[in-house]
């Protein structure tokens, strides 16, 4: 069974830029999670859905951060425009509906500011 | 608001030891489930352990077991025999089974195991 797909798994960019990090659940998944780990942490749920409904976005900086499942499958998590503080990795999850105690997690994009 | 925290930024062992990792937890539920996850330097989360607060008996898992002691919300991970490969992050998290659930994760410990 394949994993959870991220690209890209490094981006650089310069604050201001705008930048866009995309996710392949696992097959039939019905719920994703982006998570936020800054250097040093744990990490962060940032936006969690569930087919292509939001579930949870309480953790999501709206004015730059923004994300979309179109057709209840992949995921894309967009940065516009970024800051230095939103270097980190950002990971990506998925579950079965209603198991979210069976997370599976992607490798992760690094993303660095500068 | 679920805490989670990991009072042991860093820890060193000889290979072949025994190894505990600390976490305490801070939450007014009375059902949910506590994870230990491994992240290596290539930076995928990987579960490693998992147990329900239902249950009284400590999850175990090949040469990982835990020790819950749910009044004093305390989680701890215990690895026996430990082995290079098990060098890595380790994360402590909570989650709720209700609503969205979605991790609550500690600030992790850095564990060495040294040759």
């Amino acid at each position: 069974e394949a994993g959870v797909a991220q690209s890209p798994r490094y981006k650089i960019i310069e604050k201001r830029q705008s930048v866009a990090f995309w996710c392949n659940p696992i097959s039939g998944h019905a719920t994703l999670y982006w998570y936020q780990q800054i250097l040093g942490q744990g990490p962060k749920l940032l936006i969690q859905f569930q087919n292509n409904g939001v579930v949870d976005d309480s953790q999501l900086p709206k004015d730059r951060f923004s994300a979309e499942r179109l057709k209840g499958v992949d995921s894309t998590l967009k940065i516009q425009p970024a800051k230095l503080e939103d270097s980190a990795v950002y990971l990506c999850a998925s579950s079965p509906v209603n198991l979210g105690y069976e997370q599976y997690f992607g490798p992760g994009t690094r993303l660095t500011v500068t | 608001a679920q805490t989670v925290t990991q009072s042991q930024p860093e820890m060193s062992v000889q290979e072949a030891e025994t190894v505990t990792l600390s976490c305490t937890y801070d939450t007014s539920e009375n059902n949910y489930y506590l994870f230990w996850y491994k992240q290596p330097p290539s930076r995928q989360m990987i579960l490693v352990i998992r147990q329900e607060a239902y249950k009284q008996q400590n999850a175990t898992e090949n040469r990982f077991s835990v020790n819950f002691q749910k009044a004093a919300k305390s989680f701890s991970l215990k690895i026996s025999d430990s082995q290079l490969g098990d060098t890595a992050m380790y994360f402590c998290a909570f989650m709720k089974p209700q609503g969205a659930q979605k991790l609550v994760f500690g600030q992790g410990t850095r564990l060495t195991i040294n040759p």
